[in-house]
């Protein structure tokens, strides 16, 4: 597609069920990432794939918290017993390498709030 | 551990009114540091990537500038459109790739 997009785009959940959130990166994009931003904050690393390679999740708050990547394309960020301060954007970027100084694109997020 | 600080937070100008967003950073070798714009309920929008100190990037009415230990985003006589937050990030050198680390960002609104 022409941008990265994410479904849904707002999602309200119980406290204590599971969520997925979806991401399509831009064809041909190597580099998927998974950022958070919660309202006042600054963006916040979850997540990082690169190609074939062990993906970086270095930036996963807890172990509720995982994401897979299939076929080096569509990744899901699932999210298990979900907690109110969970509520934030989820954010997902990618681009054509990893880090080394190519343009990061941004998706428009998916808006979940835990109640 | 790799920091960014944006000042200031928040920033209202009159329409022509000149002025500059910093960008404020810590990072244990500089790869590259970005700016974005972000609109309400919009994901960040990229605009500019600078390298190395005494680089400088245009686009329109905002010129990024760098420095070994911050950023400026110049706004040179911005109009109502130019009302969003600003987001600053860098990129660290380090084995292998690094995460973007991001600041808060600074709300620029422009009033007509």
């Amino acid at each position: 597609g022409a941008g990265v997009s994410q479904s849904p785009s707002n999602k309200v959940t119980e406290k204590g069920k599971d969520v997925e959130l979806r991401c399509d990166p831009i064809s041909g994009h190597t580099a998927l990432y998974w950022y958070r931003q919660s309202l006042g904050q600054g963006l916040e690393f979850l997540i990082y794939f690169q190609g074939n390679s062990a993906p970086d999740k270095s930036g996963l708050p807890s172990d509720r918290f995982s994401a897979e990547r299939t076929g080096g394309s569509v990744s899901t960020l699932t999210i298990q017993r979900t907690q109110q301060e969970d509520s934030a954007v989820y954010l997902c970027a990618s681009s054509l390498l990893g880090y080394s100084g190519n343009t990061i694109y941004f998706g428009e997020g998916s808006w979940l709030t835990v109640v | 551990e790799d920091q960014v600080t944006q000042s200031p937070e928040a920033l209202r100008l009159q329409e022509g009114e000149s002025s500059s967003l910093n960008c404020s950073y810590t990072v244990s070798g500089l790869r590259g540091l970005f700016w974005y714009r972000q609109d309400p309920g919009k994901g960040p929008e990229f605009l500019f990537t600078l390298y190395s100190a005494g680089e400088e990037k245009e686009k329109e009415r905002l010129k990024a500038t760098l420095t070994k230990k911050e950023s400026f985003l110049h706004i040179t006589a911005p109009k109502p459109e130019d009302s969003a937050t600003y987001l600053c990030a860098v990129q660290s050198q380090g084995a292998g790739n690094t995460p973007l680390v991001f600041g808060k960002g600074t709300r620029l609104s422009v009033i007509a």
